[in-house]
């Protein structure tokens, strides 16, 4: 139940294309759900992230659509540039203790061709 | 001005060799965290510090020992060396608990 699956785990997009990533959860108790962006050999860096009480979160290109119901939050990337190529993490957790963790996903690998 | 800092950025020892990682962070977050991504990059919680106290400590070989100097470092000792953890290593800080988490660059450690 502690589970994030992420999907797909690759996905290849050309320039000024959209680039969806999908999350789906069990845990009811989630309220918090961020989005990671990963370079080749960087760490995961913050990019967005929404609470539950929201079904969409905008920020610039990048945009979380969060479906409640269904348990599912998906990353849409509008306008993909070849810098955006990257590996992306949807993470999840139920908040709001210390002792609470960030669950991540399994990632996936976005590629951007000119 | 990094937030998030970790040395070394490369690790390369051998089989049964002790080894340190070193985290600093200047964002004045309370609280800090060890992470390992392995070859797959999947991204799993090792221990958690808040305020110098150990908060989270996930089923880990206790090879592995956090210490905590001050709220600003975390540090990880890994004892006894083993091929299987070979990966790279996450520091990472949070100004409230599990949000919003800052992580550094990662430390690639091979074991040999």
């Amino acid at each position: 139940q502690q589970q994030v699956k992420q999907s797909p785990q690759s996905l290849i997009v050309q320039k000024g294309g959209i680039s969806i990533i999908n999350c789906a959860y069990e845990n009811t108790a989630f309220d918090y759900f961020p989005w990671y962006q990963q370079f080749p050999g960087k760490g995961p860096a913050l990019l967005i992230a929404i609470r539950p009480d929201v079904s969409e979160k905008k920020e610039g290109r990048f945009t979380i659509s969060f479906n409640k119901s269904a348990k599912q939050f998906s990353l849409h990337i509008m306008d993909s540039q070849p810098g955006d190529s990257a590996t992306y993490f949807c993470a999840a957790t139920s908040g709001p203790y210390n002792t609470d963790k960030l669950i991540f996903g399994t990632g996936t690998r976005l590629q951007v061709f000119p | 001005d990094t937030a998030v800092s970790q040395t070394p950025k490369y690790l390369v020892t051998q089989m049964g060799n002790d080894k340190s990682i070193k985290c600093e962070q200047n964002l004045g977050h309370d609280t800090m965290y060890w992470y390992k991504q392995d070859s797959k990059k999947f991204l799993k919680i090792m221990f958690s510090y808040n305020n110098k106290e150990l908060i989270i400590n996930e089923t880990v070989p206790n090879r592995f020992s956090p210490k905590s100097p001050d709220k600003a470092h975390l540090n990880l000792h890994i004892n006894s060396l083993e091929l299987g953890d070979s990966a790279v290593y996450f520091c990472a800080s949070s100004p409230q608990p599990p949000y919003e988490q800052y992580f550094g660059p990662g430390t690639r450690l091979t074991v040999t």
